[in-house]
């Protein structure tokens, strides 16, 4: 099956400093999403975005179908920006592939 | 708030008990999928219905099941519970089965 992988596994940042987290995944997929999880376990949309680049905000998202990554930017971050960020990968059958996550810590 | 709503929030029962989740999906979302979130495996796939109808699978035990009704809410079954079986159980929607997965806000079962 397909194998995703998050980079780093955790991070810490101070207020105000901007981020990238990576992930790479190890085939094609058609459907590429990444995740915030706050820390009261709630799993938030960040983006939709199995190609191509997308901004939201502070956030940002750009993957490489071609290469099989994607990287999430997290500019000026806030403190409510820390938890864990998933990225997760479906390839024509229904069900997300998560990576392990990137646990991040944004101290103020 | 994803539109995708899960009941109860907080589930505390014993081992070898049954317990029943509840799933909404977003309005006009036909297809709904169920995940199961611990702390040794991660996020993890255990099952999908479209239209009421069963399309994919994972890691699913068998003695969990799974069902979509006719008004498309889902429920899921965990029957014989194990320590093992405690986590968080997300439920996620999407329009048309392979496109955008909205996440509702989870059940988080302890088995005692």
């Amino acid at each position: 099956g397909i194998q995703v992988e998050q980079s780093p596994p955790d991070l810490i940042l101070q207020e105000g400093a901007n981020s990238t987290l990576r992930c790479n995944f190890s085939d094609s997929v058609n459907n590429l999403q990444w995740f915030h999880q706050n820390p009261w376990g709630q799993l938030i949309n960040l983006f939709y975005i199995p190609s191509g680049t997308k901004q939201n905000g502070r956030l940002s998202a750009t993957t490489v179908a071609t290469e099989r990554y994607s990287l999430l930017y997290i500019s000026s971050s806030q403190t409510t920006d820390s938890g864990v960020y998933f990225c997760a990968v479906e390839r024509n059958t229904g069900k997300l592939i998560f990576g392990q996550g990137t646990t991040l810590q944004v101290k103020p | 708030d994803s539109g995708v709503t899960q009941t109860p929030k907080h589930l505390i029962t014993a081992t070898g008990q049954r317990v029943t989740l509840r799933c909404s999906p977003r309005s006009g979302d036909l297809s709904v999928y169920w995940y199961q979130q611990s702390l040794d495996q991660g996020l993890q796939f255990l099952i999908q219905y479209y239209n009421g109808e069963e399309r994919a699978k994972g890691n699913i035990l068998e003695r969990f099941s799974a069902q979509q009704f006719p008004d498309l809410h889902s429920e899921l079954n965990l029957s014989s519970l194990e320590l093992g079986d405690s986590a968080l159980y997300f439920c996620a929607s999407s329009s048309t089965g392979t496109d955008t997965q909205y996440f509702g806000p989870g059940t988080r079962l302890t088995v005692l």
